[in-house]
């Protein structure tokens, strides 16, 4: 039982290269949430999934697309990186709405 | 405009006192609130919850208190212990919005 996992754990990326940063779960849990931590701004919601097949803009949605093709996992994709988007990048999973958010160990890109 | 803030970015406190992290929101919509421990290096994990029917929660050393009036909210934790040295997160949601708006979070050291 990993719980929540999140590939890759650092990336340094140039400007207009793309990734996706991949995050799974086995808890069997419908809500997915990516988010993005910054020194001085705590996390901040960039998109987040309700269910398979659903995705939804959070805060910061701009630059980044999000699937979520199968019910354990959910994608983070940035098309063209910018300096903008080094940031730490957690995961997160719960039940519902109302239920404990559990967060992946997170990704850490640097964008040069 | 930041809606949950935690204007103590750090915090010191010797072993065996309390130590009291203090949250406060200006969305009168947010019915939800959370507080996450987050240490280095790590994903955040949760901690404690309140919902707006309440004014108090504990669980073990930890206590929330929400004022509503006032629009604040606090982690109280006793007695405190080196291992509870993280950083702490309170974040807000509001029914129906399916997302969490968290704070900056306030560094907590205690001094053993």
């Amino acid at each position: 039982n990993a719980g929540v996992t999140q590939t890759p754990k650092f990336r340094v990326l140039k400007t207009g290269q793309s990734m996706t940063l991949l995050c799974a779960q086995d808890m069997n849990h419908e809500y997915m949430y990516w988010y993005r931590q910054d020194p001085g701004m705590g996390l901040r919601l960039i998109h987040y999934s309700v269910g398979e097949g659903t995705t939804a803009k959070g805060e910061v949605p701009d630059g980044y697309n999000v699937s979520r093709l199968k019910k354990q996992n959910f994608l983070l994709g940035l098309e063209s990186a910018a300096p903008s988007q080094t940031s730490v990048y957690f995961c997160a999973t719960s039940q519902g709405h109302w239920e404990t958010q559990y967060f992946g160990p997170g990704t850490r890109l640097l964008v040069l | 405009d930041q809606q949950v803030k935690q204007n103590s970015p750090s915090l010191s406190v010797q072993e065996g006192r309390i130590s009291i992290l203090n949250c406060d929101y200006t969305n009168s919509m947010f019915d939800y609130f959370l507080w996450y421990k987050k240490y280095p290096a790590e994903g955040p994990t949760f901690l404690i919850s309140i919902s707006s029917i309440k004014d108090k929660n504990e669980d073990g050393r930890f206590t929330v208190f929400l004022n509503k009036s006032a629009k604040h909210l606090s982690l109280h934790i006793v007695p405190s212990q080196p291992g509870d040295s993280a950083v702490y997160f309170c974040a807000a949601s509001a029914r129906g919005t399916y997302k969490y708006i968290f704070g900056t979070g306030t560094r907590l050291k205690v001094l053993a």
